[in-house]
């Protein structure tokens, strides 16, 4: 079964740093681009970041660019989502979410998705 | 930026009934729109992709279409457990984004 697993979540001030991770399993870890989708209480869903296969090509939303950082570890089935100099405005569930990257460079739809990890972001 | 919007915001609909949902986009996505379903507590699903074909485990009553910039997501007839929340999200271009989403209650 392909499963994406979330962790790292939890409580932080504002200006802080903490690290998500997300175990992939059931697929060809290395084969895939994963991704981070969040959403804030009671709000819509906001992509934040994709990470091709290779770890080569990375993307970023704007609200994301300059703080966050996505990576990988192939080795480990893991990909990470480093966030700093967070905000009250980030505090969401973050989501990981296997995706796939087409020859010209686009993504496919998220699939499956973690249950999420809960970012607080609060003093 | 792709912006989609999604229409209505809340739809009220019994058992049995029809649901139409509505996703237009503000400059054409071609056939790169997905659909997911969200209820209270849980991670987003997804329904449709690539417009209209269905995810694996996807009952029949789920189809969507559309091209370009309009797109549309049917429940032929709801069951109980379709209540909940619906995201149209496109991948034809970055940024991706979402839709503000439909939420389908019982009347």
């Amino acid at each position: 079964e392909v499963q994406v697993l979330e962790s790292g979540g939890g409580l932080v001030q504002p200006g802080g740093s903490l690290r998500l991770s997300c175990a992939g399993s059931g697929f060809t870890f290395s084969g895939h681009g994963m991704s981070w989708v969040r959403q804030a209480p009671g709000k819509g869903l906001e992509w934040v970041s994709s990470i091709s296969g290779s770890g080569e090509s990375t993307y970023y939303a704007d609200s994301a660019k300059g703080r966050f950082t996505i990576s990988r570890d192939n080795s480990r089935t893991t990909v990470y989502l480093q966030m700093n100099s967070l905000r009250a405005e980030d505090t969401a569930v973050y989501y990981c979410a296997k995706v796939w990257f087409y020859d010209d460079g686009r993504i496919s739809w998220f699939d499956p998705w973690g249950q999420g990890t809960l970012v607080t972001v609060s003093s | 930026e792709i912006v989609l919007t999604q229409s209505p915001a809340t739809l009220s609909l019994s058992p049995g009934e029809r649901a139409t949902l509505s996703c237009r986009a503000s400059q054409s996505v071609s056939s790169y729109l997905a659909w997911y379903q969200q209820k209270p507590g849980q991670a987003p699903r997804l329904l449709i992709y690539g417009t209209s074909n269905r995810a694996t485990g996807i009952p029949a009553r789920f189809s969507g279409s559309g091209s370009g910039t309009d797109f549309t997501l049917t429940i032929s007839s709801l069951e109980p457990e379709d209540f909940a929340v619906y995201y149209c999200q496109q991948h034809s271009n970055w940024p991706l984004t979402f839709g503000g989403g439909t939420k389908v209650e019982i009347k």
